[in-house]
């Protein structure tokens, strides 16, 4: 079965702390995505990549940077973490413009 | 500007009866379609899509229509059942061209069937 995984299924982090959301596909996808879900507010992009070592910003960049070295892989890094981050995370790729994307289980992430 | 609208954030439905979920859409570059399902602590799950050849699509108790002409679409859920409570996003992309590969969501419809 095709896999989206994400490292952590919760995390909590302290105020300023630099945090890392580790995402792996294991279907060869081109494309990977993260978005954060919160409340009355839907899905929003924060960053994807098409290509390895390639980033585009989504809609709500500010405050995350992205990593992607391997095609498997797409990491968010969350430099500096707020209280503003506290969320759900969610990581999902896809191949090309074929269909939808495949989604991982989310990391609900909660900085104090 | 939201470019995909669902303006429900909620619907509750008797078990047994039909879910209609709406969703309308104003980018004209829109040609495929698709609906996501998301339970609590769970990542969305494909649903099921249309494309823009196409005007109904069905599958199972799941039939989404597409109404071009209006930019509108729907997900119809018959019968309804308890098991079917779950967030349910609208999706969106162009064909072709730039950000083909990039899907455009809407907020989300929270529908809570009751037994």
């Amino acid at each position: 079965d095709v896999k989206v995984t994400q490292s952590s299924r919760y995390l909590v982090k302290r105020t300023g702390e630099k945090v890392f959301l580790e995402c792996v596909q294991d279907m060869d996808h081109e494309n990977m995505f993260w978005y954060r879900q919160d409340p009355g507010l839907g899905l929003r992009l924060i960053y994807f990549s098409y290509d390895v070592k390639m980033k585009e910003k989504g809609d709500i960049p500010e405050g995350y940077s992205v990593s992607r070295e391997k095609k498997e892989r797409f990491s968010l890094i969350l430099e500096s973490a707020s209280t503003n981050q506290t969320s759900m995370y969610l990581c999902a790729s896809s191949f090309g413009t074929d269909y939808g994307y495949t989604f991982g289980s989310g990391t609900r992430l909660t900085v104090v | 500007d939201q470019q995909v609208k669902q303006n429900s954030p909620s619907l509750s439905v008797q078990e047994g009866r039909i879910s209609i979920l709406n969703c309308d859409y104003t980018n004209s570059m829109f040609d495929y379609f698709l609906w996501y399902k998301k339970y609590p602590a769970e990542g969305p799950t494909f649903l099921i899509s249309i494309s823009s050849i196409k005007d109904k699509n069905e599958d199972g108790r799941f039939t989404v229509f597409l109404n071009k002409s209006a930019k509108h679409l729907s997900l119809h859920i018959v019968p309804s059942q308890p098991g079917d409570s779950a967030v349910y996003f609208c999706a969106a992309r162009p064909y072709s061209g730039a950000g083909s590969y990039q899907l455009t969501f809407g907020k989300g419809t929270k529908l809570s069937v009751i037994p």
